[in-house]
């Protein structure tokens, strides 16, 4: 299996509500990162874990909280978001950080 | 330069030409610069990850070379064909493991 798998594809949420975004991996990979993507704008990096321990927080407001229950899974708990939250979640892996990354499809979230 | 730059934004390029675009990134403490294909309705995939000055790569039509003194990278593809469409991303990867995408060059290829 080498695919990155994301769940939901799309949501809409509003600013009260509380949701989850899922991220899958079966390749063995270490490590997961999840990206905001804005139209026209490059992918940003939010997060980064290595061996299921948060490397990397790229100073992302805490209304977005990541999750590594295990190896393979990586959730990021969305709460009280704005609607200039709404963007392309993107999540990738890799073999280990520094190593090339595996992208899933991406969760479309718009934020009313 | 502290951003990753990449030129040019948007690109046309007639079926079975060849055609080349540049990626520009901070030179200091540089890692590795890896390069992304992204196709309509697809997830990103990887084409290339390079670390040293002078590297060149090759994955069939599409190669990459890599001036880390400078800081640029050139993706080259020879004979276009439709399936190319795509936006390529560069990102740059730091010894603090923090890593910095392009905006992509959007590549057509035209009948």
């Amino acid at each position: 299996d080498t695919e990155v798998t994301q769940t939901p594809k799309h949501l809409v949420m509003g600013m009260t509500n509380k949701k989850s975004l899922k991220c899958e991996q079966h390749m063995g990979h270490r490590a997961m990162y999840w990206y905001k993507q804005k139209a026209k704008k490059p992918p940003e990096l939010m997060f980064v874990y290595s061996y299921e321990k948060l490397s990397i927080n790229e100073s992302v407001p805490s209304r977005f909280s990541p999750e590594c229950p295990n190896s393979s899974l990586l959730n990021l708990h969305l709460h009280a978001l704005q609607p200039e939250d709404s963007a392309l979640y993107l999540c990738a892996s890799s073999r280990a950080q520094r190593n090339e990354q595996f992208f899933g499809p991406g969760t479309r979230l718009t934020v009313l | 330069i502290l951003n990753v730059e990449q030129s040019p934004q948007s690109l046309h390029v007639q079926e079975g030409d060849s055609t080349n675009f540049t990626c520009s990134f901070p030179s200091s403490n540089f890692y590795a610069l890896h390069w992304y294909r992204w196709e309509t309705a697809k997830s990103p995939e990887a084409l290339f990850v390079m670390t040293l000055n002078g590297d060149e790569k090759k994955k069939g039509r599409i190669s990459a070379t890599l001036n880390t003194k400078e800081g640029y990278s050139y993706l080259y593809i020879k004979g276009s064909q439709p399936e190319d469409s795509a936006t390529y991303l560069c990102a740059s990867l730091n010894r603090d493991d923090k890593i910095i995408f392009g905006k992509g060059t959007r590549l057509h290829i035209l009948p």
